[in-house]
């Protein structure tokens, strides 16, 4: 059974450049979920799908975020014109919605640096 | 703005004493969930604990829920070096999303 996988773990940039991140969750999972970190604290969160819908996104996902899970199954996150305060480590997590289950199980994350 | 609040920001044990980390938060929730997570690493799911539930074990790990008093705790009994990391709690609402706090760094002296 494996777990949550992110590529690339590391992407170095340089300002104004445009990265695409990508997560794989775990197989049977229908919800997939995206956070950000910053150095010290919590995870703060970006957007989530069920299957191929985007349910949800937060205010912090500015119109140069665009996320996207084509067939419900893969997700990426795609940042344009990056800036300084990019960077931070994107984290992707996947969830089995119903049956009161909640439980988010998260990848190893993509850490971003934007020089 | 975070919902949920960590407390101690950070905390210092010697091995096999007992840790005990608490969360506040603010509006009502569905589930409140703890995480550990080493450093640089992603997150590890330790417990979920139910609106409706007051009390979880897992192992050497204890939850505890206060709905009333919005509140949770994690204890870690016979703490161990291989604890050193820090600990977040995250509510959910029900509607997909967690809400983390900002952690409370455990370090466990050998």
């Amino acid at each position: 059974d494996t777990g949550v996988s992110q590529d690339p773990r590391h992407k170095i940039t340089k300002r104004g450049q445009n990265v695409t991140f990508r997560c794989d969750p775990i197989s049977e999972h229908n919800r997939l979920y995206w956070y950000r970190q910053t150095l010290g604290q919590g995870p703060e969160f970006l957007t989530y799908f069920q299957n191929e819908a985007q349910l949800e996104k937060s205010r912090l996902l500015s119109d140069r975020f665009s996320a996207e899970r084509p067939k419900g199954s893969f997700s990426t996150l795609e940042i344009q014109r990056t800036e300084q305060g990019d960077s931070a480590m994107y984290l992707c997590a996947s969830s089995l919605a119903g049956q009161g289950r909640g439980e988010q199980y998260f990848g190893p994350g993509t850490r971003l640096t934007v020089t | 703005s975070q919902q949920g609040e960590e407390d101690p920001q950070a905390l210092s044990i010697q091995e096999g004493e007992n840790a005990t980390m608490n969360c506040s938060y603010k509006t009502s929730i569905n589930n409140l969930q703890w995480y550990r997570q080493n450093s640089g690493r992603g997150l590890v799911h330790l417990i979920l604990i139910r609106s409706n539930e007051r009390e979880k074990h897992s192992g050497r790990l204890r939850v505890t829920l206060d709905t009333s008093k919005k509140s949770s705790s994690l204890l870690i009994t016979a703490s161990r070096a291989a604890d050193t990391a820090s600990y977040f709690c995250a509510t959910g609402s029900g509607a997909g999303k967690s809400t983390f706090g900002d952690g409370t760094t455990l370090t466990v002296k050998p």
